[in-house]
């Protein structure tokens, strides 16, 4: 299964900043994800990361507060911008090479905004 | 919509103990469940992946069911020990739909 490295591993932040996370894949993979997991909850979607297009996003989410990139097939970034201490959540990049295998995510980025 | 229920939400057992945790979804068209570990703060860690075909898949300790036709799917946990302690989260896939749906999770506590 493809191996994910996701950077920064936990960051602090104040309030009206914006922080980049990086997703970098060791091979190329059909579908990259992003999930937030808010404190005590369970993990929501927030886009599907399209390579060479714009980013799908779930329904809550928008692009100008979640702008994410994919230029290739191993690399994602998700931005989180003007930052309010409900943004702080763990931040997770997954990815699908076969739906068959099934998801494989990286380690998260551990967000928290003051 | 796909919903999915994990029950209990947590759970506190003695070391040894044999355990099961359980995951409900409403809409049994789907291609495939897959069950998760999260430790604290960080990320998932796949433990079994079971296809729509299958009825349960093994891995050392673990073994997960699937009863697709009445929207059920269980985690059986052998003789726990303090290091099964974390988050178990069930995921389905929906054919077509292109992305997992995350059950609520169960947090697992095991005391030495």
């Amino acid at each position: 299964s493809a191996v994910i490295s996701q950077k920064p591993s936990r960051d602090i932040c104040q309030r009206g900043t914006s922080l980049t996370i990086q997703c970098q894949v060791d091979s190329q993979v059909t579908m990259m994800f992003w999930y937030r997991q808010q404190p005590g909850q369970s993990l929501t979607l927030i886009a599907t990361a399209n390579q060479g297009s714009e980013a799908t996003y779930e329904s809550g989410f928008v692009i100008d507060k979640f702008p994410i990139s994919r230029p290739n097939l191993t690399f994602s970034t998700l931005t989180v911008s003007n930052m309010s201490p409900e943004d702080s959540s763990i931040y997770l990049c997954s990815v699908v090479q076969d739906w068959s295998y099934g998801y494989t995510f990286g380690s998260g980025t551990r967000l928290t905004v003051v | 919509k796909q919903e999915v229920t994990q029950i209990p939400a947590a759970l506190s057992v003695p070391e040894g103990e044999n355990l099961v945790l359980n995951c409900s979804f409403t809409d049994s068209a789907i291609y495939n469940l897959q069950w998760f570990r999260q430790d604290p703060g960080k990320g998932l860690t796949s433990l079994l992946l079971i296809q729509s075909s299958q009825r349960e898949q093994t891995s050392g300790r673990l073994n997960a069911s699937l009863d697709k036709s009445s929207g059920r799917s269980t985690l059986y946990i052998a003789a726990s020990q303090p290091g099964d302690s974390a988050t178990y989260l069930c995921a389905v896939y929906g054919s077509g739909t292109y992305k997992y749906i995350f059950g609520t999770g169960t947090r697992l506590k095991v005391l030495a």
